[in-house]
């Protein structure tokens, strides 16, 4: 089973803050690598994504930071606010199929302290 | 309203009991997925459907079965419930993935205990 590792499980910022989630993944031969957000209650959302042509993506105050030969990409997030409170997670490709089947990362619990 | 709705959002059952979660989309989007989510394990992939009438296993297909006879739906029958599948389930879809990179939209769950 492809294996995305993703840390770390939980995180504390103050407000203004910069938030960093890691993932790692195994080989791949898929480029497709999205990040989503889910609050309490909620389904996960698209946040943002990122093939690995490029090493960064940015939106708004949050960015996607890829390494490829290290198999590793992060989220950023800039001047953390008390509405990005949520669980973040990442997804890559299974090995062996397609794009939309995705292997998810565990998740991080982000609480940005106002 | 076009979205992905899930129903029932809470449900609680007996061991041994069948279980039908309801998914229906408005999109007309070609994949569906199920999903379990639970504390230390994030999303793990039950079954996903291409198309009506195609479906496969994901990760941790035992103990469910589903059906995709028409492309807005997509149950997930819990056949013989048990505890170990108490769990917030989540259906998903997805427009063509033919050269990937698209999102997958998620109902708002349902949260199924089985006493």
């Amino acid at each position: 089973q492809q294996q995305v590792k993703q840390s770390p499980q939980s995180l504390i910022v103050q407000k203004g803050g910069i938030s960093i989630i890691n993932c790692a993944y195994e080989n791949t031969a898929f480029d497709y690598f999205p990040w989503y957000q889910q609050f309490p209650g909620k389904g996960p959302a698209l946040l943002i994504a990122i093939r690995p042509d490029v090493s960064e993506k940015k939106e708004g105050r949050f960015t996607i930071s890829f390494n490829k030969s290290a198999k590793q990409f992060s989220l950023h997030i800039m001047d953390s606010q008390p509405g990005d409170s949520a669980t973040y997670f990442c997804a890559a490709p299974k090995r062996g199929g397609s794009n939309y089947k995705l292997t998810f990362g565990k998740g991080t619990l982000l609480t940005v302290n106002p | 309203d076009a979205g992905i709705t899930q129903s029932p959002r809470y449900k609680i059952t007996e061991t041994g009991r069948q279980v039908t979660l309801m998914c229906h989309q408005t999109w007309s989007h070609s994949y569906m997925f199920w999903y379990r989510q639970d504390l230390g394990h994030g999303l793990r992939l039950i079954y996903y459907s291409a198309a009506a009438d195609i479906t496969d296993k994901g990760e941790v297909p035992d103990g469910y079965v589903v059906s995709r006879s028409k492309t807005e739906n997509f149950p997930l029958t819990l056949e013989s419930a048990t505890r170990s599948q108490t769990s917030v389930y989540f259906c998903a879809s997805s427009d063509s993935a033919a050269l990937g990179n698209q999102p997958q939209h998620f109902g708002d769950g349902t949260r199924l205990s089985i006493l």
